[in-house]
């Protein structure tokens, strides 16, 4: 059964600095994705990840996947307010496995 | 073009009483799936079709809940004899098809809460 675990589960950080949010998956999967859902707001599909050594990014996030370690990696450099959000991981087979989310916030 | 929509965005009901939440999905997606956001929870799979296959119905938590795809398009999810423990958001996915290598389109989600 494939289980999904992200971490850390809340993050407050300054604007300006940079930190990682990390996904762990435990069987084979063929995609990894990376969501963000606003307060009250549906999810907003950030970056899919195909295979192994995958890196993509948008702005200031950066996401990356390594097959074998079974684990994704959010990178966030340079935080801005505009950031603040929460950070779904899913990884899958036929259906979406969620991690339990980032709540970001990003304070002056 | 439209993205996956439904409805009603909220929907406040006793509890015991049934519920259906309706989802549309993107035209010419073949894949649609269901999901549960609750506290405590996070985001769970309750329900998914795939064209005229026979749905997966492996996340669906009791037997109160049920759900419908009519001429493959719109879907009917339904809650018999709500219970507190059903106050969620609940989110409609479509994709162009079932494999895993389709990417899921959410739609806004119905606020569900049971009194």
């Amino acid at each position: 059964e494939l289980k999904v675990e992200q971490n850390p589960l809340f993050l407050s950080m300054q604007e300006g600095k940079n930190y990682t949010i990390y996904c762990n998956y435990s069987t084979t999967s063929d995609r990894l994705y990376w969501y963000r859902q606003d307060p009250g707001k549906s999810l907003e599909s950030l970056f899919v990840l195909l295979s192994n050594g995958a890196v993509k990014q948008e702005g200031r996030l950066m996401a990356s996947l390594d097959t074998k370690a079974r684990l994704s990696t959010l990178h966030i450099t340079a935080a801005v307010h505009d950031l603040s959000a929460t950070y779904f991981c899913a990884a899958n087979t036929d259906k979406l496995i969620f991690g339990t989310g980032t709540r970001l916030q990003v304070f002056p | 073009g439209a993205g996956v929509s439904q409805s009603p965005s909220n929907k406040v009901t006793e509890k015991g009483k049934d519920v259906e939440l309706r989802c549309d999905p993107i035209s010419g997606h073949t894949a649609l799936y269901w999901y549960r956001q609750s506290l405590g929870q996070g985001l769970e799979f309750l329900i998914y079709f795939q064209g005229n296959s026979a749905p997966d119905k492996s996340g669906l938590p009791s037997d109160r809940f049920s759900a419908e795809r009519t001429g493959g398009s719109v879907s009917t999810l339904t809650i018999q004899r709500t219970q507190q423990e059903d106050s969620a958001v609940y989110l409609c996915a479509s994709s162009p098809g079932a494999s895993s290598y389709n990417e899921q389109f959410f739609g806004p989600g119905t606020r569900l809460t049971v009194l």
